[in-house]
This record gives C-alpha cells, structure tokens and sequence, in this order.
C-alpha cells in the first residue's frame, strides 16, 4: 500500500493569514495521463470529511478559491490563502492513485 | 445533489456480525461511473478503507487484506442501497464508520458516520 505522510500535525493559525499544509506519498502519484492523483479533505468537528480537491489541483465545486492545491509526484501541498474561521478542523490527504486509497495522518488547523 | 443516508446499530457484542446499510440518493448503485465504499475512521488507525462494491457489466467487490476473511459489501439494487456486514468483531474494530461514493478519483461524497462500539 501507498503510504501518505503530512505536516505538520497541528497548525495555529491567524484569521486572514495564509496557511499551507505538506503531504508526501511513499511512491510518485504522478500517472503516465500526467495527472496527480491525491486528493484533499477538511473534517470539521463532529462532522464527515468533506471532499475540496481532487487531481491535486482541482477545487471540488463549491470550494472556496482560498483553497489551493499543488505540487506534483511525492510531494504535494495544500494552502490557504487568508484563513476564516470555519477553516477549522483537521485536513487529510489521500492517494487515489491505486486501491486501496490511503490517507495521511491529517493536520488539525485551529485558531491562534 | 447525492446524498447517502447511513443505518445501523451503534452497539455491537464481542464475536458477532456488525451490519450497516447505506441509501443512496440523486445517483445509482449500479452506475457505471463511480464505486461505493466503506471507510472506518479510530484514533489508532485514523480513516481506514474496508471495502467497495461496482458495476461495470457484472458486479465486482475488492476488500482490504485487513478485514477480507471477515468482510462482505453487498449491494441491493431494489432498494438502491449497499451493506457492509463485519464478522466476529472484537473491541479493536470499534470505530466510526463511513459509506462513500467514490467518483472521478476521490471520495466525492460521504455517509453522516455511525459510531460503532463493540462492548459486551
């Protein structure tokens, strides 16, 4: 299995701050298609997580455009441009590149 | 807009059969498009896939080496839903449990969760 790697675990965040969170896979998620198959997700508290970005770059719809994703191969980030509030929870990653999909550990992102 | 809706028991004995059903609505268990899954989630194994049923022709289940002696995912086309069935439990399989949708290469869509516990 694909083992997925994030950091850092936590990160105090400022409101209207930027924020980035790194992930890395133990092998390249970059397909001969050329694209990169992770993906992102934010738990809110109590909640189910909720799908932000697939194909390492792409927003799901309704994703906010403070949200982006990049990097490609082993080494990907995820970064948020100026924090809000419901920005809070904790963030995964997970590689879609072959079954089964494995997720990081996650990063809890909370306010300062 | 797809929606899955998750039921079940919360509380299940030592040795015995954990059983949880997912609806599905706004798609179809039978699409050619997408698989449907099951993924726990524990603080000692954080989100954990368990297992999927498709349709592409004829109907395919693949599980996790984890669980696959243990596992069935059976989907029920009448009633446009899935189960996850978990045999012989024991108190490490405690856990949230999810039913998802996967399409286009991510989990697009998730279950509200179901708290299982195994507890005598």
């Amino acid at each position: 299995d694909i083992m997925m790697t994030q950091s850092p675990l936590s990160l105090p965040v400022t409101p209207g701050e930027p924020a980035s969170i790194s992930c890395r896979s133990s092998q390249s998620l970059l397909h001969s298609d050329g694209n990169n198959y992770l993906a992102w997700y934010l738990q809110k508290p109590g909640k189910s997580p909720q799908f932000l970005i697939h194909l390492g770059s792409n927003r799901a719809s309704g994703v906010p455009d403070r949200f982006s994703g990049g990097g490609s191969g082993t080494e990907f980030t995820l970064k948020i441009s100026r924090v809000e509030a419901e920005d809070v929870g904790v963030y995964y990653c997970m590689q879609a590149l072959q079954a089964p999909f494995t997720f990081g550990p996650g990063t809890k992102v909370d306010i300062k | 807009q797809v929606q899955l809706q998750q039921s079940g028991p919360g509380l299940v004995k030592p040795s015995q059969t954990l059983s949880l059903t997912c609806a599905i609505s706004g798609d179809s268990v039978s699409t050619n498009s997408a698989t449907f899954d099951w993924v726990r989630q524990s603080p000692s194994r954080g989100l954990e896939w368990l297992g999927r049923t498709y349709y592409r022709s004829q109907w395919y289940n693949d599980y996790a080496e984890s669980v696959k002696t243990r596992i069935t995912i059976n989907p029920d086309t009448s009633k446009n839903q899935f189960s996850l069935q978990l045999n012989s439990v024991t108190p490490e399989d405690t856990a949230v449990y999810y039913c998802t949708r996967s399409y286009r290469w991510a989990y697009d869509v998730w279950g509200q969760g179901t708290m299982v516990t195994v507890s005598s």
